[in-house]
Formats: C-alpha cells, structure tokens, sequence
C-alpha cells in the first residue's frame, strides 16, 4: 500500500491564482480529512468527508472548496490564493469504524506571494 | 483556553535519559493519538489510546480518562527521537468525530 499520498510537495503561487492539492488513499478508507499546520499553532481542520459524496466545514474552511467523487481522492481547490494561506497543508485517511489509526499524507508546502 | 495542552513546549535532553511529555484535555474524547513529526517531515502515528497503557520499543503512552490526561514517555532517549510530539484527541463535535490537536512539545536530544 501507498498509504497516503499527496501532490505536489511544493509550490508557489501569485495572489489571485487557483490551484489544487490532490490527495490519495488507498486504504479504502471512509473518512478523509484536510489540515493546515501554522507556526505556533496546531494543525487546524479544513475540510472533511466520511464518505464518497459527502464533505463538510473544518475550522478553517473559507477560501478552500472539496469534492469527494470517489472512496480514494479528495482533492482541496484554493479558489484565489492569499498570502494568508501560505502554510504547509496535511491531507490524512482513517476508517470509519471502530478504534481506527489516523494516517497522514507528507504535506504539501505553499507558499502565496 | 486550548482544549489540549501540552506540557512543556520546548524539552532539550541528553542521550540516554528518561523523558515524559504531558497531555491535558477538556473534551469528551473517544480516543487520543499521540503524533511524531520530524523537522520538514510528515507526521506519523506513535499511539492511539482509549484507555490504559500501551508500549512500543522505548516508547510508552498511558491515559488517564478520569483526569483527562495522557502522558508519553520516552526511555533511553536517543538524538533520533528529536521530533516533535504531537497530542490529538477524537472528539464528537457538529455531527461528526474531529481531530483536535494541541500545539506540540519540541524535543531535541543531545548526543
């Protein structure tokens, strides 16, 4: 198994741009999950979906849309980038059911000039 | 107030000694992982407790549901232990189950 995994790892954007940071499992995992991690605070949820379908608000969720068309990607839009979202972003995977581990795609690195 | 905290933010060691990362919370949790990230890397899990102990290598986690406090240890420290130490609990929150994660403890251990 890949486990998690994301693209690109890196990128620089112009204010004003768009972009999309893919995620894939291939755990068959239900629930899929979005964070930024920004210095001194902790990783805060963007995004979320238990299902193909299905998506919801994290904590952080304006300026970023979702879609869950399938079990396995879980792609995040920026609609137009700010240096406000500069930040490193962690996409992760879990099962729904039971006393499930949590796994952690290796992040994306963005940076909004 | 964060609803976990951790304690301390910064804990600089030398190899060989016995560390203790601490976790307080004040939610309701089904369960609490405890994460490793190493500088520039992904985040791994080294944990998920529901209750008790668990112990992997030199590596312990205990939870104490009761004080709402979780603890990690590391014996035998080694500078390849130096991460950050990540807390996060599950908590049911709009619906559905969310990860809420405290601020890290920065370790660095000397050789």
């Amino acid at each position: 198994n890949a486990g998690v995994t994301q693209t690109p790892k890196f990128q620089v954007l112009k204010t004003g741009q768009s972009m999309t940071l893919q995620c894939a499992q291939d755990m068959n995992h239900e629930y899929m999950s979005w964070y930024r991690q920004d210095p001194g605070m902790g990783l805060r949820l963007i995004h979320y979906s238990v299902g193909a379908g299905i998506t919801d608000q994290g904590e952080v969720p304006n300026g970023y849309n979702v879609s869950r068309s399938t079990t396995e990607d879980f792609p995040l839009r920026l609609l137009s980038a700010a240096p406000s979202q500069t930040s490193v972003y962690f996409c992760a995977s879990r099962s729904w059911t039971g006393e499930s581990e949590q796994y952690f795609g290796p992040g994306t690195r963005l940076t909004v000039t | 107030k964060n609803e976990v905290e951790q304690s301390p933010q910064n804990l600089t060691a030398q190899e060989g000694e016995f560390i203790t990362i601490n976790c307080s919370y004040s939610v309701g949790i089904s369960a609490l992982h405890w994460l490793q990230q190493h500088p520039g890397g992904g985040i791994v899990s080294l944990f998920m407790l529901s209750s008790g102990k668990k112990k992997h290598g030199r590596l312990i986690a205990t939870i104490n549901i009761q004080e709402k406090h979780s603890s990690l240890h590391i014996t035998a420290s080694h500078p390849r232990d130096s991460a950050v130490y990540i807390c996060a609990v599950r908590s049911w929150r709009g619906g559905s189950e969310k990860l809420v994660f405290g601020k890290g403890t920065k370790l660095t251990v000397n050789p």
